[in-house]
């Protein structure tokens, strides 16, 4: 059974530009959730998405968004991106309900310059 | 808001020895879930066990077991006979069906394992 798979590993971006991510979940996994993780805050959560519809968002601004294919495939965007943004951004996969676990990918590190 | 304290930055502990890593979370959920996760250099994080807040009982992975004290919101992670393998990050997580699904996890605990 495949794994979570992300791609692509390793992004370097300027200031002001926006990026994507993508993501694909494990073969029957609905939900794909997104966290940010960085040395200052840890691992912080950006939302989630299950059958298509964003079902939580945490508290990120504007600039970061996703979007949910109807292949559970996710994928999430950031604009007019900051230097603070670098960060390894993880995507996990689950089935979304009931007392699941997550299963996660090995990350994207974006580095913006 | 749901939050996840672990006190312990770094751990060490020689080969085949025991570890404990703490965690105390702070709720006030009566349903949910706990997890500790590992996050190696590889940097991909794997589950290591996992913990339903209405079962007594705590859980056992082969080496790894939990000390699960719901009145007092802590929830430790005791690995035995540790190895070489075992050196990662370990975050403790929390997860609620009532706020959201998301996980909220602690800032990890550094383990190192000395030959």
């Amino acid at each position: 059974k495949a794994g979570v798979t992300q791609t692509p590993r390793y992004l370097i971006k300027t200031r002001g530009q926006q990026v994507t991510l993508s993501c694909s979940p494990i073969s029957g996994h609905r939900s794909v959730s997104w966290y940010q993780q960085t040395p200052g805050q840890g691992l912080q959560f950006l939302f989630e998405y299950f059958s298509e519809t964003q079902r939580n968002k945490g508290n990120f601004p504007g600039r970061f968004s996703g979007r949910q294919f109807s292949n559970s495939r996710s994928e999430m965007n950031v604009s007019t991106l900051e230097l603070g943004d670098s960060a390894l951004y993880l995507c996990a996969s689950s089935l979304g309900t009931g007392p699941f676990e997550a299963f996660f990918g090995q990350g994207t590190r974006l580095t913006v310059v | 808001a749901q939050t996840v304290t672990q006190s312990q930055p770094e751990m060490s502990v020689q080969e085949a020895e025991t570890v404990t890593l703490s965690c105390t979370y702070d709720t006030s959920e009566s349903d949910y879930y706990l997890f500790w996760y590992k996050q190696p250099p590889s940097r991909q994080m794997i589950l290591v066990i996992r913990q339903e807040a209405y079962k007594q009982q705590n859980a056992t992975e082969n080496r790894f077991s939990v000390n699960f004290q719901k009145a007092a919101k802590s929830f430790s992670l005791k690995i035995s006979d540790s190895q070489l393998g075992d050196a990662a990050m370990y975050f403790c997580a929390y997860r609620s069906p009532n706020t959201g699904n998301q996980f909220y996890f602690g800032t990890g605990t550094s383990l190192t394992v000395i030959p």
